[in-house]
């Protein structure tokens, strides 16, 4: 059971160019989240997903696409990076329950835009 | 959308215990209380969550008042190890993500 995982673990881009990270999980949870952190700051949420083909905005998803094709998977796109993306992404999913509300946390992305 | 606010730091000492009190105001009927801890280079990790009351498992204990409007995690007996940054999430997740907002958390600094 491997929890939460993301690939990939680092990557450097330049301006403009475009790339997809990848979340995966087998606890078969119903929500995924992407969040991003800044030096400092604590995590915001960029988008996230309720369940397999839905997928909603959350506090900052400018600049982001994702995609929920299958349970297990989300994944995040960076159409055109740019400099302000740089950050550290961590995805995160949960089975909630009326008891229980537990994310879990994938290992995070650190990504460099120069 | 209920907020919270942190002390920035703490500091202790090996063996102490550690009270982190989060207050959250205008928190909402459906919102549940939980404590994530993070070290560096890592992902946050589920330290414990409660409702009201007072909820204990094997690393920490959550002291809530009936009004709910604050709350405050404890650690008994610290180590080093324990340093790091701890964050206070208020909120509901049930439908979506309502609630979902971390803040800059507390740095718990351990010292020997």
């Amino acid at each position: 059971n491997a929890g939460v995982t993301q690939t990939p673990k680092f990557r450097v881009l330049k301006t403009g160019q475009s790339m997809t990270l990848l979340c995966a999980q087998d606890m078969n949870h119903e929500y995924m989240y992407w969040y991003r952190q800044d030096p400092g700051m604590g995590l915001r949420l960029i988008h996230y997903s309720v369940g397999e083909g839905t997928t909603a905005k959350g506090e900052v998803p400018d600049g982001y696409n994702v995609s929920r094709l299958k349970k297990q998977n989300f994944l995040l796109g960076l159409e055109s990076a740019a400099p302000s993306q740089t950050s550290v992404y961590f995805c995160a999913s949960t089975e909630w329950s009326p008891s229980t509300d537990t994310q879990y946390f994938g290992p995070g992305t650190r990504l460099t835009v120069l | 959308l209920a907020k919270t606010t942190q002390p920035i730091s703490m500091d202790s000492y090996e063996g102490q215990e550690v009270n982190i009190t989060c207050s959250h105001n205008n928190i909402a009927t459906n919102d549940y209380i939980t404590w994530y801890q993070q070290f560096p280079s890592q992902g946050p990790r589920f330290i414990i969550q409660g409702y009201k009351t007072k909820v204990t498992n094997e690393v920490a204990s959550l002291f809530i008042p009936a009004d709910r409007k604050s709350s405050t995690l404890s650690l008994p007996r610290v180590s080093l190890s324990d340093t790091a940054v701890y964050y206070c999430l208020v909120g509901y997740s049930g439908g979506g993500a309502d609630g979902l907002t971390f803040g800059k958390g507390t740095h718990l600094i351990i010292q020997p």
